[in-house]
C-alpha cells in the first residue's frame, strides 16, 4: 500500500522555468492538499481540493496553480518559478473533513 | 501573522526524560488541535489530537494538555526514547477540519 506518492523527489529549476509536481493517493480519499515547508515557518497551505472537481486557495496560493485531475491525483504547477519558491512541498490526503491527514514524503525544490 | 506560536524551537533531553512542547493560539474559533511528528526525509504523521471539550488526552506515552482560557496546549512525552527524536508540529483548525494552521516546529533530540 503506497499511500500518498509524490514525484519527483528532488528538482532544481532556473528562475522563470515551469514545472508540475505530481501527487497521487491510493486510499480512495476525497480531499487532497498541497503544503510547503520552510525552515522556521512550519507548513503552510497552498491549495486544497475538498472533493473531486473542486479546488480552493489556502494561505499562500500566489505563484501556484492546481488541478484535481481525478479522485486519485492532485497536481501543483509553478508557471514561472522564483527563488522564493525554493521549499519542500508536501501533498496530503484525507478521507473526509474530520479524518487525519496522510502526507507524502515531499518534493524538495530548489530555484536558482 | 503567526496564528499558532510554538516553543521551544529545539529541545534536548536524556532518555527517560519528559520533554514538553508548548503552543499558543490567537483565534478563538479554532476547535481542533493535532500534533504531528516528522522524521527526516518523511512527511509529517498525525500523533495525537484534541478538541476543546476536554483538558487532557493520553495515547500511550504521549499526552496533550489543553487550557482553553489561556489559549494554550502542550505535548508531553513520557519516558522519552531515542526513537522519539524527530520534529514535532502543533496545529489548529476551525470547524474541526483539516485546513490546518501549523506551528513552526520543535526539533527534539533524545540522548542515551
Amino acid at each position: 500500500n503506497a499511500g500518498v506518492t509524490q514525484t519527483p523527489k528532488f528538482q532544481v529549476l532556473k528562475t522563470g522555468q515551469s514545472m508540475t509536481l505530481q501527487c497521487a493517493q491510493d486510499m480512495n480519499h476525497n480531499s487532497m492538499y498541497w503544503y510547503r515547508q520552510d525552515p522556521g515557518m512550519g507548513l503552510r497551505l497552498i491549495y486544497y481540493s475538498a472533493s473531486e472537481g473542486t479546488t480552493d486557495k489556502g494561505e499562500v496560493p500566489n505563484g501556484y496553480n492546481v488541478s484535481r485531475l481525478n479522485k486519485r491525483e492532485f497536481s501543483l504547477r509553478l508557471e514561472s518559478a522564483a527563488p522564493s519558491q525554493t521549499s519542500v512541498y508536501f501533498c496530503a490526503s484525507t478521507l473526509d473533513w474530520n479524518s487525519p491527514l496522510h502526507f507524502g514524503n515531499g518534493t524538495r525544490l530548489t530555484v536558482t | 501573522q503567526q496564528q499558532v506560536k510554538q516553543s521551544p524551537q529545539s529541545l534536548i533531553v536524556q532518555k527517560g526524560g519528559i520533554p514538553i512542547i508548548n503552543c499558543a493560539y490567537e483565534n478563538t474559533a479554532f476547535d481542533y488541535f493535532p500534533w504531528y511528528q516528522q522524521f527526516p526525509g518523511k512527511g509529517p504523521a498525525l500523533l495525537i489530537a484534541i478538541r476543546p471539550d476536554v483538558s487532557e488526552k493520553k495515547e500511550g506515552r504521549f499526552t496533550i494538555s489543553f487550557n482553553k482560557s489561556a489559549k494554550q496546549f502542550s505535548l508531553h512525552i513520557m519516558d522519552s526514547q531515542p526513537g522519539d527524536s524527530a520534529t514535532y508540529f502543533c496545529a489548529a483548525s476551525k470547524g474541526g477540519g483539516n485546513k490546518l494552521t501549523f506551528g513552526t516546529g520543535t526539533q527534539l533530540k533524545v540522548e542515551l
